[in-house]
């Protein structure tokens, strides 16, 4: 079975701009998780899409946004980039809702710079 | 509130020698416990799990946590540890909100392996 993708693997954007990424989730997987990762943060916790449908949000600004689509495909935009917006965006799927006794399986991450 | 504490930041091995990394969470219900691995520039791997039951789990890789509740721990363990286990590892604790869940993060162990 496919693990999870995510496109593109690479970015880089300027100050102001916006960018989408892509995740493809496992297959029969409903759940999609997208988590950032920066040196100085950690892995935090972004959404979670169940059913195309934001089930939790953790601590971003408004300019973080997402959705998801009836065969779970997700996708994330950010509006308005900040340098501080450079990080490995990760997406993870699983079985269920996050939180509960299902794992959750990671991509490859995309990274993006902004300059 | 929830959390996760990995003390060592960097731990330096032999290989062949022993491994335990340390885990401390703080959770309220009975927690659900992940350890993940984290090549440079990749996802984040499942290597184990700690849902019920038995409290010593076993997972990929020569890999096995242990479950303490009197202690809030949940170390990973591997008695022999080869040169590709030089990564970072990540442990977690689901924790369910409203009507979805996120997994919460330690902010990582750098193990580095000595020939």
């Amino acid at each position: 079975k496919a693990g999870v993708t995510q496109t593109p693997r690479y970015l880089i954007k300027t100050r102001g701009q916006q960018v989408t990424l892509s995740c493809s989730p496992i297959s029969g997987h409903r759940s999609v998780s997208w988590y950032q990762q920066t040196p100085g943060q950690g892995l935090q916790f972004l959404f979670e899409y169940f059913s195309e449908t934001q089930r939790n949000k953790g601590n971003f600004p408004g300019r973080f946004s997402g959705r998801q689509f009836s065969n779970s495909r997700s996708e994330m935009n950010v509006s308005t980039l900040e340098l501080g917006d450079s990080a490995l965006y990760l997406c993870a799927s699983s079985l269920g809702l996050a939180g509960y006794s299902y794992e959750q399986y990671f991509g490859p991450g995309t990274r993006l710079t902004v300059t | 509130a929830q959390s996760v504490t990995q003390p060592d930041i960097h731990i330096t091995v032999s290989e062949g020698a022993s491994l335990e990394l340390r885990c401390n969470y703080s959770y309220g219900a009975t927690p659900y416990l992940f350890w993940y691995v984290q090549s440079p520039g990749q996802g984040l791997q499942l290597l184990l799990k700690y849902f019920s039951g038995d409290t010593l789990v076993q997972g990929i890789k020569g890999f096995e946590a242990e479950f303490k509740r009197s202690q809030s721990s949940f170390n990973l363990r591997k008695p022999s540890v080869h040169w590709s286990d030089a990564a970072e590892y990540f442990c977690a604790v689901a924790a369910t909100y409203n009507q979805g869940g996120k997994l919460i993060f330690g902010q990582g162990t750098e193990l580095s392996v000595k020939p």
